[in-house]
């Protein structure tokens, strides 16, 4: 089946630093990819639709200054929290698309634990 | 837009109990709906999806039930086990799968 990764898999970071995310798909080429952010206790929360090769597309209140993402490849999606502070600490998941699959299921990562101190 | 509520928030029940999960959406022009589990600091992994012409679907001791109409769906899981302890989302796309709104789950604890 479709398996998709994160790393890391939890990150501590100082408030001001910026930290990576990647989201691989391991073995299927994603054309799209999705990132959500998930509070304790509370639902995901789409922030950006991520197309390989363009712009990424951010949900109303998700700031693309803040939140840099990239998907220069078909299987590698990257989320950069710029200048974090303790407010972005989360669950951040992500979700890929298999196009060859012939539908449009997203295939969801194990998710990364982002802790601002 | 799409808002999905999941009522019990939390659940606890003694194993081999049969119990209901019930996620309710404010939109019933849906495109297909979804149960997900997510086990503690995990990502989900889908149970069972809906399309919009499906009344229900069915994998093992899991039926989902879906009622447009009334904006609703339900997770039945029969003869419960302490490994189904997990929290249990519901997620409804309303034009096609880019757009899920999940709800906030409901935590189920199944005691030995």
């Amino acid at each position: 089946g479709a398996v998709v990764s994160q790393h890391p898999s939890w990150v501590i970071c100082k408030s001001g630093t910026s930290v990576k995310i990647e989201c691989r798909s391991l073995d299927f080429q994603a054309t799209t990819m999705f990132w959500y952010r998930q509070f304790p206790k509370q639902s995901l929360m789409l922030m950006a639709t991520s197309n390989e090769g363009s712009k990424a597309t951010y949900e109303q209140g998700v700031e693309k200054d803040k939140f840099l993402i990239n998907h220069a490849s078909l299987t590698l999606s990257t989320l950069t929290v710029t200048s974090a502070h303790p407010e972005d600490s989360s669950f951040y998941i992500c979700s890929a698309r298999d196009p060859a699959s012939g539908t449009d299921t997203q295939y969801f990562g194990p998710g990364t634990r982002l802790t601002v101190l | 837009k799409q808002e999905v509520t999941q009522i019990p928030a939390a659940l606890s029940v003694p194993e081999g109990e049969n119990l209901v999960l019930n996620c309710s959406f404010t939109d019933s022009a849906i495109y297909n709906l979804q149960w997900f589990r997510q086990d503690p600091g995990k990502g989900l992994t889908s149970l069972l999806l809906i399309q919009s012409s499906q009344r229900e679907q069915t994998s093992g001791r899991l039926n989902a039930s879906l009622d447009k109409s009334s904006g609703r769906s339900t997770l039945y899981i029969a003869a419960s086990q302490p490994g189904d302890s997990a929290t249990y989302l519901c997620a409804v796309s309303t034009y096609n799968n880019n757009d899920m709104r999940f709800g906030a789950g409901t935590r189920l604890t199944v005691k030995p």
